[in-house]
Formats: structure tokens, C-alpha cells, sequence
């Protein structure tokens, strides 16, 4: 058990729809990560952030977007679904704003996306 | 965009046989990671390098980075049925703001 909680472990939609997941990070980790891990394209890192700002940007759509709330957790909103939406979206958590040489992520369980 | 190439994607071995996995970069990277995920479950980080040229142990795997940090290796000496999952490297460019870019990850099996 990493210590990151995510909700809910699966979620089944339709097109067009809007979901939205959710990520408690670890107790004391500032920084939350998005990614999103599908078949053909393996780990996609989405966005970071730290303490509440955002932090870094990776592969997200403008379909979706993200926020980290005081108590640090975190939500990730992804509207007008499509079929290829459909993957494993996992959040990892870390102490850090910046990659170190302790940098570590503890990744969740991940939810699983299913859009129909 | 930067990429992090890893083969081979699958390998399947025989029980107490050896298991290297690859990373590859155009690039020169700043550290690289590797997490292991078992079947079902979610990535767990297991190393990080950050030298050039350096090599880490941890029991039977050995983990090398290259010289000149464009690529690296996961050793397994002896599989066990419990080394079965995909492993991923993780490679970091430009300095420590740069984001992680996941390779593809190798799925390895072993029969027992």
C-alpha cells in the first residue's frame, strides 16, 4: 500500500459525458501527478502540482483539466469522452516540487476508465 | 518529442533463467527511474539513477546507467515467479524541472 488513495477504482460512461477522479496523495506529500496509462501508449504523464499550483504540463488535453485543493488532494476532470479515453488513470504523489536525488513517486491504485 | 525507447516489449523466460531489459535515449538524460508494476496493480518505484556510469544492486537485480547517461539496463539474475510484471524505465530530461517520459515497458513472464 503506497498511501495514495484514489477514487473511484472504475468508472463505466458514455460519449460526451463528464467524469471526474479523485486523488488523496500521501500524508505530507505536496506534489500530485495525472498520468494515464493506455495499451498502445503506456504511461502518458498529464500534469503536476505542487501545494496547490500547478506545477508541470505533459500530454493533457484541453479536454481535461485538473486542480489540487488546501487539503492537497486532488481532482481530474475529463469532459466530452471519447472511446480512446477509455484507459487507467493513476496519480502519484511525492514530497518534492522539484525532481531530486530523493526524488520518489508513490503511485495510487489507479481508476479505471471505461467509456462506452 | 523526448522519448525513452525500452526493449525488448515482452520476454518470456524459464524459471531461474537471467532477464535484462533497455532503455534507450536520443538524449542526454538527467536521472532515470525504474518502477516495476505487477499485473493488476499500479507502478512501483524501485531505483533511481542519477551518475554517470553508475551501477546499483538491489539483491538480484542490477540496475546500470550509461556513461553517457543516454541509456540503461535492468539486470534480473536467477528469475522467480515473483519477478513477473512490467517493468518501466523512466527517463528525466533538463535538469531536475523536467517531467518523467515513461518508456513502453517490458512485460516479462517467467514459467515456472
Amino acid at each position: 500500500d503506497s498511501g495514495v488513495t484514489q477514487t473511484p477504482k472504475h468508472l463505466i460512461t458514455a460519449t460526451g459525458q463528464r467524469v471526474t477522479l479523485r486523488c488523496s496523495p500521501r500524508s505530507g506529500d505536496l506534489s500530485v501527478y495525472w498520468y494515464q496509462q493506455s495499451l498502445d501508449q503506456g504511461l502518458q504523464f498529464l500534469i503536476q502540482y505542487y501545494n496547490g499550483e500547478e506545477r508541470a504540463k505533459g500530454n493533457i488535453l484541453e479536454r481535461f483539466s485538473a486542480q489540487q485543493f488546501p487539503d492537497l488532494h486532488s481532482e481530474l476532470n475529463l469532459s466530452s469522452l471519447e472511446l480512446g479515453d477509455s484507459a487507467l488513470y493513476f496519480c502519484a504523489s511525492s514530497p518534492y516540487a522539484l525532481a531530486g536525488v530523493g526524488d520518489t513517486q508513490y503511485f495510487g491504485p489507479g481508476t479505471r476508465l471505461t467509456v462506452l | 518529442g523526448q522519448q525513452v525507447m525500452q526493449i525488448p516489449q515482452y520476454q518470456h523466460v524459464q524459471e531461474g533463467e537471467d532477464f535484462t531489459t533497455y532503455c534507450n535515449s536520443s538524449t542526454t538524460l538527467s536521472n532515470i527511474q525504474w518502477y516495476k508494476q505487477r499485473p493488476g496493480g499500479h507502478p512501483v518505484f524501485l531505483i533511481q539513477l542519477v551518475k554517470s556510469g553508475e551501477v546499483k544492486k538491489q539483491k538480484r537485480l542490477t540496475f546500470q546507467f550509461g556513461e553517457a547517461k543516454k541509456n540503461s539496463s535492468l539486470h534480473i539474475t536467477a528469475t522467480q515467479t515473483t519477478d513477473v510484471g512490467t517493468y518501466f524505465c523512466a527517463g528525466r530530461y533538463g535538469g531536475s524541472q523536467g517531467n518523467l517520459i515513461f518508456g513502453k515497458g517490458t512485460k516479462l513472464s517467467v514459467k515456472p
